[in-house]
């Protein structure tokens, strides 16, 4: 039973740039939540996507955006990169937007902006 | 808006010691999960509490949930080099379960 599967691992992009990050939830879940983790600190929620909607937000800029596939899979879009968006970004999933059974986080990607 | 505080920051031990983590809320917790995470993965579920007063054991691993609901521990009972890694405390952020709140994390690293 694979689990959340994250595409690319690494990434270096120069500022202004724009990016896109994949994510394929753990079979049998519909929602996917995206974290942004920078070095030495707890994941920052950025946005949760259920049924193809943004259901909540952080507190991120509209540079973040995302997107949600009917076969529950996810993407994470930033646009005009700056060198503060380097982090470790991670997704997760769970059945239903709760997450009372807890979630399960794929390794993430590393994002670098050069 | 609700913080979750974690302390310490930093904690390096020898084999075979034991350690406690904690995490703390400004306000009262709906649930609240543990993960560890390692260098280079996503955070992996260690466990949820959801009642006060809760206490739950993962082999050598107890967790207590407080009973204001504000406060947890985590306790590790003769720590391994394969418990090092960075130990996150997360919280829901409203009563519907949306919108997990992390706190800054514990960075445990237990040495030979």
């Amino acid at each position: 039973d694979a689990g959340v599967t994250q595409s690319p691992t690494h990434l270096i992009k120069t500022r202004g740039q724009q990016v896109t990050l994949r994510c394929s939830p753990k079979s049998g879940h519909d929602t996917v939540s995206w974290y942004q983790q920078a070095l030495g600190q707890g994941p920052q929620f950025i946005f949760q996507y259920y049924e193809e909607e943004e259901r909540q937000r952080g507190n991120f800029p509209d540079r973040f955006s995302g997107h949600q596939f009917p076969n529950y899979s996810s993407e994470l879009n930033v646009n005009a990169l700056l060198l503060g968006d380097s982090a470790l970004y991670l997704c997760a999933s769970s059945l239903g937007t709760r997450g009372s059974s807890g979630y399960t986080f794929g390794s993430g990607t590393r994002l670098t902006v050069v | 808006t609700q913080l979750l505080e974690q302390s310490p920051q930093f904690l390096s031990i020898q084999e075979g010691e034991n350690l406690t983590v904690y995490c703390n809320s400004s306000s009262v917790f709906s649930s609240l999960q543990w993960y560890r995470q390692e260098p280079g993965e996503g955070p992996v579920l260690l466990v949820t509490v959801v009642t006060g007063g809760e206490v739950k054991k993962l082999k050598r691993l107890t967790f207590q949930f407080g009973d204001a609901r504000k406060d947890s521990s985590l306790h590790i009972t003769a720590a391994q080099t394969g418990d090092t890694g960075l130990y996150l405390c997360a919280e829901t952020l409203d009563n519907y379960g949306q919108n997990f709140v992390f706190g800054p994390g514990t960075r445990l690293s237990v040495l030979p």
